[in-house]
């Protein structure tokens, strides 16, 4: 069974750093692309962050550029998000996603779209 | 900053046809994906390419691009298709961005 399980959320003050992690297994880690996406309370999906099956591209949203960190150990079958510098307005759900597209073989130009997903883990950041 | 456009809601009856539209400048050069996302749950992927649905979808649900706008079609509509559902795309800049719809809540009444 194809499985993402996240990790790492918790409360955490303004300013402070929380580390997130998802554990992947069910499938070739090393062949997909990986992303996350978070939920805030009430609100709408916003894509945070991706990185390429070999680690050779990466993405972050503009809120997230110059704070956030991916980075994937494909030994380990693990994909992390270090955020830094943490906001209010980073307050969400974290969720793991599987990219849908093996090793970059788009259909036509880069492309993304994710097939699996985590059930999240949840980040709150108040003082 | 690209952005993908839906309307906020939909209502439709049991049994009726639903239809979500999603709209952005670039969606000409890049596939559109839809979720599906029931309160306290994960998304689920139900459309992909456009208009291939994974295994396990119903195929009362379809998509379909036309220039700028893609839409999402339910077919007769059931209760268990209320949820929020969402579009997504890929930035066409080559930033290796992806972007999300606003998502547009299906109530069947």
């Amino acid at each position: 069974e194809v499985q993402l399980v996240e990790s790492g959320g918790g409360l955490v003050q303004p300013g402070r750093s929380l580390r997130l992690s998802c554990a992947a297994s069910g499938f070739t880690f090393d062949d997909y692309a990986m992303h996350w996406v978070r939920q805030a309370p009430g609100k709408g999906l916003e894509w945070v962050s991706g990185i390429s099956w070999n680690s050779g591209s990466i993405g972050y949203v503009d809120s997230g550029k110059g704070r956030f960190i991916i980075s994937r150990d494909n030994a380990k079958n693990s994909l992390y998000l270090q955020m830094n510098s943490l906001r209010v307005e980073d307050t969400a759900l974290y969720y793991c996603a599987k990219d849908i597209w093996f090793r970059e073989h788009w259909p036509k130009g880069e492309d993304y779209g994710m097939d699996v997903w985590g059930q999240g883990t949840t980040v709150t950041v108040s003082s | 900053s690209y952005e993908l456009t839906q309307p906020p809601s939909v209502s439709v009856s049991p049994g009726q046809t639903a239809r979500i539209t999603c709209s952005g400048d670039a969606l000409p050069k890049q596939y559109t994906y839809w979720y599906q996302q029931k309160p306290g749950q994960a998304p689920v992927l139900v459309i992909y390419k456009d208009s291939e649905r994974p295994s396990g979808i119903p195929e009362r649900f379809s998509g379909s691009s036309s220039g700028t706008t893609v839409t999402l079609t339910i077919s007769g509509v059931q209760a268990e298709d209320e949820a929020d559902y969402y579009c997504q795309s890929a930035d066409s800049s080559g930033t290796s961005h992806v972007v999300f719809g606003g998502g547009t809540k299906l109530t069947v009444l």
